[in-house]
């Protein structure tokens, strides 16, 4: 079974620094892939960044990037120069396998980021 | 590209009333689609996977006589929360994975409030 871990509920940054919101997975496939969304207070879930699990570099987009280090399972998320537009909720996802039911994402719990001015 | 758009953004109904919520790929197809239900503060739960063509297949626990899905075409999946009680009151979203034979990426729309008198 696939289990997403976020450990901070609550984050505060100041404007303009960066910041790391943590997320460790467990998974028994050699294929999966994983995923940050971001929730904002509206509702909507937003596509931030995406890593294959065979992927040899770390993905970036934009002011995103995931520190992804296969050994420890960890897909943290890191925020370059945050924005006050940045507070909201993020959620670290997994998928497994390409194939029948494995399109399903696992979600963790959410960390909800808060960017001081 | 990749958007998905949802109808009604919020809806309002008497206990034992039926429900219907639309979920369109708008510049995508998509072979596979996903219904959540999302309570405060809490996140995503898989509700069930929307298959065009076929039938949908519900996660443990979740009653498809409850939740009727119908994905009826490439770019549109409907769900239908039939006889609601106040315990339906939540926010429903729903995903799309672009493609025929799969895909990475779920893109989300926007949801759907339901609050249920």
């Amino acid at each position: 079974a696939q289990k997403i871990t976020q450990t901070q509920p609550g984050m505060f940054v100041q404007e303009k620094e960066a910041v790391t919101l943590d997320c460790t997975y467990d998974t028994s496939d050699p294929s999966y892939g994983l995923f940050w969304y971001k929730q904002p207070s509206s509702g909507e879930m937003i596509f931030l960044i995406y890593q294959g699990s065979y992927d040899q570099q770390n993905a970036t987009e934009g002011r995103y990037s995931l520190n992804f280090q296969k050994a420890r399972k960890s897909a943290n998320l890191v925020i370059s120069a945050s924005q006050l537009g940045d507070s909201a909720m993020y959620f670290c996802a997994m998928r497994g396998p390409f194939g029948g039911s494995n399109y399903k994402l696992t979600f963790g719990k959410g960390t909800l980021l808060t960017v001081n001015p | 590209g990749a958007v998905v758009s949802q109808h009604p953004s919020r809806v309002i109904c008497k206990s034992g009333t039926s429900v219907k919520i639309e979920c369109r790929s708008l510049d995508f197809q998509a072979t596979t689609m996903f219904w959540y239900r999302q309570f405060p503060k809490q996140s995503l739960m898989l509700m069930a996977t929307s298959n065009e063509g076929s039938k949908a297949t519900y996660e443990q626990g979740v009653e498809k006589d409850k939740f009727l899905i119908n994905h009826a075409s490439l770019t549109l999946s409907t769900l239908t929360v039939t006889s609601a009680h106040p315990e339906d009151s939540s926010f429903y979203i729903c995903s799309a994975v672009p493609g025929l034979a799969g895909g990475e990426t779920q893109y989300f729309g926007p949801g759907t409030r339901l609050l249920v008198l």
